[in-house]
């Protein structure tokens, strides 16, 4: 199984600021990443697929970046509604594992 | 538009069983692999359980080996998820979830709003 780690594991960041949140993968998984939003009592929400693009309706803030085992997910400049929990997943490998969220709240 | 709505969620006794459904519209429901993804009081999402489009192939999280049993009618458009020897640590939001074909992953694309199962006595 692929291990999917996430770091931090809380995010304290003030409104206007990046973030800048991570997850690795314990093998190598290509660009096969996603990122996934969370808010309270809400289903997650795809942000970003293939490592760095943007799934339809999401705003440009948001970026993903890297490839093989690294990826970032920045948020240019958080906004009220990005306060929420950020989950990575993999899906190199049939069905895909999630990392263990980053919460990402206000500073 | 895409609909995913679950339901059969509820309460049971631990020992008990469930059976969730999960039903599918405004897309090609047989194209696409299907999946439950759980979300245990307060913790992060969980995958449970995995079928691919046409049914022959599932997979399971180790700890529901054996207890549970994923399935599929696809003229009728609908993922269920058999639980059973239900525990407390199986208590959480119950996510279907969709996104990957046979031949293309792009991520969960689709998400149902989720149908919650309680195990208590």
């Amino acid at each position: 199984e692929i291990v999917m780690t996430q770091s931090p594991a809380t995010l304290s960041v003030s409104p206007g600021e990046r973030a800048t949140l991570s997850c690795r993968a314990s093998q190598f998984i290509s660009i096969n990443l996603a990122w996934y939003q969370q808010k309270p009592g809400q289903a997650p929400r795809l942000l970003i697929y293939g490592a760095s693009t943007r799934a339809t309706g999401i705003p440009a803030r948001f970026s993903g970046s890297g490839s093989g085992t690294e990826f970032t997910l920045t948020i240019s400049s958080l906004q009220s509604e990005d306060f929420a929990v950020y989950y990575c997943q993999q899906y190199n490998k049939w069905p895909g594992t999630f990392g263990q969220g980053t919460k990402v709240e206000i500073k | 538009e895409v609909q995913l709505v679950e339901s059969g969620g509820g309460l049971v006794q631990p020992g008990g069983s469930l059976r969730l459904s999960c039903a599918a519209s405004g897309f090609t429901f047989s194209n696409y692999a299907m999946n439950w993804v759980r979300q245990a009081p307060g913790k992060g999402l969980e995958y449970v359980s995995a079928i691919n489009s046409n049914g022959a192939t599932t997979y399971y999280e180790n700890s529901v080996k054996g207890r549970f049993t994923i399935s599929r009618d696809n003229s009728r458009n609908t993922l269920y998820l058999q639980m059973g020897s239900l525990r407390a640590e199986d208590m959480g939001i119950y996510y279907c979830a969709s996104g990957c074909t046979s031949t293309s992953c792009s991520g969960f694309e689709y998400w149902g709003q989720g149908t919650l199962v309680t195990v208590s006595s």
